[in-house]
């Protein structure tokens, strides 16, 4: 089953740009977490915003969480070409298995 | 280096012929799961465990096996593979209830 949707499904940015990655998901939450995924590559965890946060900053990473309306975003600032992924956003419910969103394809051109 | 390892990266076989990818993690992590990914399914969870010799279904289980004989082991078992389960399959753990997860780099099985 997927909990979150990201939108859009596909971005591309000029380097230097902001990247805005949006997450909605549908029932209660403990957190949620952002991942990074290189084509066909493993997924790396990036940032877990728990469910009594509003918002969490990592690097250029900055993510919000909105509770009341079920959403997050993830604000990727200064992109660059290395920033080009596809990244997902997860809900944690029981905590013992992640939900995963569709996921947001990043293109960053040089 | 931190890492889970999952083997082999690659793998082609034959509808009915048994199979296991092997998952090892060196952090001490007590949760473990697998997980296959699909184009336009996403990922979505097939088992996990939280310690030795407990694991529990996730969304997926059909056709699939695991044990957990020891914490930093868990395989994945394909006793009967069938074309369906042609998929990227992830392994990741975890230190915490509800923490993030580090994957393996991912095991693309193609069943013929």
């Amino acid at each position: 089953s997927q909990q979150g949707e990201e939108d859009p499904q596909a971005l591309s940015i000029q380097e230097g740009e902001n990247a805005t990655m949006n997450c909605s998901y549908k029932t209660s939450i403990n957190n949620l977490q952002w991942y990074r995924q290189n084509s066909g590559r493993g997924l790396v965890h990036l940032i877990l915003i728990r469910s009594n946060e509003r918002e969490k900053h990592s690097g250029r990473l900055r993510v919000t969480l909105d509770t009341s309306k079920k959403s997050s975003s993830l604000l990727i600032t200064a992109s660059r070409a290395a920033d080009t992924a596809s990244y997902f956003c997860a809900t944690d419910e029981s905590s013992y298995k992640l939900i995963f969103g569709s996921g947001t394809r990043l293109l960053v051109r040089p | 280096e931190a890492q889970v390892t999952q083997n082999p990266r690659y793998l082609i076989t034959v509808t009915g012929k048994k199979l296991t990818v092997t998952c090892s993690q060196n952090m001490n992590h007590e949760y473990m799961s697998w997980y296959r990914q699909d184009p336009g399914l996403g990922l979505r969870q097939i088992y996990y465990s939280m310690n030795v010799e407990v694991t529990d279904k996730g969304d997926v289980p059909e056709g699939y096996k695991v044990s957990r004989k020891e914490k930093r082991n868990f395989p994945l078992i394909l006793e009967s593979p069938s074309p369906n389960q042609t998929s990227l399959y992830f392994c990741a753990s975890s230190l915490t209830r509800g923490g993030g997860y580090t994957f393996g780099s991912g095991t693309r099985l193609t069943v013929v």
